[in-house]
């Protein structure tokens, strides 16, 4: 199995809604990450997990909260989010060496009302 | 800083001719560069990495080059097919280990 997952594919919420994004490999990468892409522009990191801990957080609002359950998963709990966080969240994993070729996910196509 | 970027937002190429995309780089110390491929609605798919310590690595019709005196990194797409339309990115990996990304070239291929 050579695919991150993620779910859901779309989603629509309003600012004061409570809602996660899910992530799942089953490569055995042991990090894994959270990206948010605009419109015609790279992804910009949000969060680096290494070995289900996490490793950096690129100063991103308390309104984006990530989870490792396990070393399979990865969640993105979002909670009063702005309409300018409407974006293309992807999550991507790689073997341990945290930068490598990073494998990533179909990403989630998030919209706040 | 360290900064990754491309010189042309877009690259226009007739089905079946060679595809160029270049990237500049900033900083001389980055030891590993990937290309990834994103096409509309999806997420960025893998092309092909290179070490500092090679100048060129051949994949399945693919060329990366790397340059390091000059700081540049070049996708080599043969044969270009209507399936290559899509943004390519390029990346570095920076001093903290991060992967910092180019701005993006979108390439359109003309049937």
């Amino acid at each position: 199995d050579t695919e991150v997952t993620q779910t859901p594919k779309h989603l629509v919420m309003g600012m004061t809604n409570k809602k996660s994004l899910k992530c799942e490999q089953h490569m055995g990468h042991r990090a894994m990450y959270w990206y948010k892409q605009k419109a015609k522009k790279p992804p910009e990191l949000m969060f680096v997990y290494s070995y289900e801990k996490l490793s950096i957080n690129e100063s991103v609002p308390s309104r984006f909260s990530p989870e490792c359950p396990n070393s399979s998963l990865l969640n993105l709990h979002l909670h009063a989010l702005q309409p300018e966080d409407s974006a293309l969240y992807l999550c991507a994993s790689s073997r341990p060496v945290v930068g490598l070729k990073q494998f990533f996910g179909p990403g989630t196509r998030l919209t706040v009302l | 800083g360290e900064s990754v970027g491309l010189h042309l937002p877009t690259l226009s190429v007739q089905e079946g001719d060679n595809s160029i995309i270049n990237c500049a780089y900033s900083n001389s110390a980055s030891d590993y560069f990937i290309w990834y491929k994103q096409e509309s609605g999806k997420g960025p798919q893998f092309i092909i990495d290179i070490r500092s310590n090679m100048d060129k690595r051949q994949g399945q019709r693919v060329t990366v080059l790397l340059n390091k005196t000059v700081k540049h990194l070049s996708l080599q797409i043969a044969a270009t097919q209507p399936g290559d339309s899509a943004v390519y990115f390029c990346a570095e990996k920076g001093n903290t280990g991060k992967l910092i990304f180019g701005q993006g070239t979108t390439l359109q291929v003309k049937p």
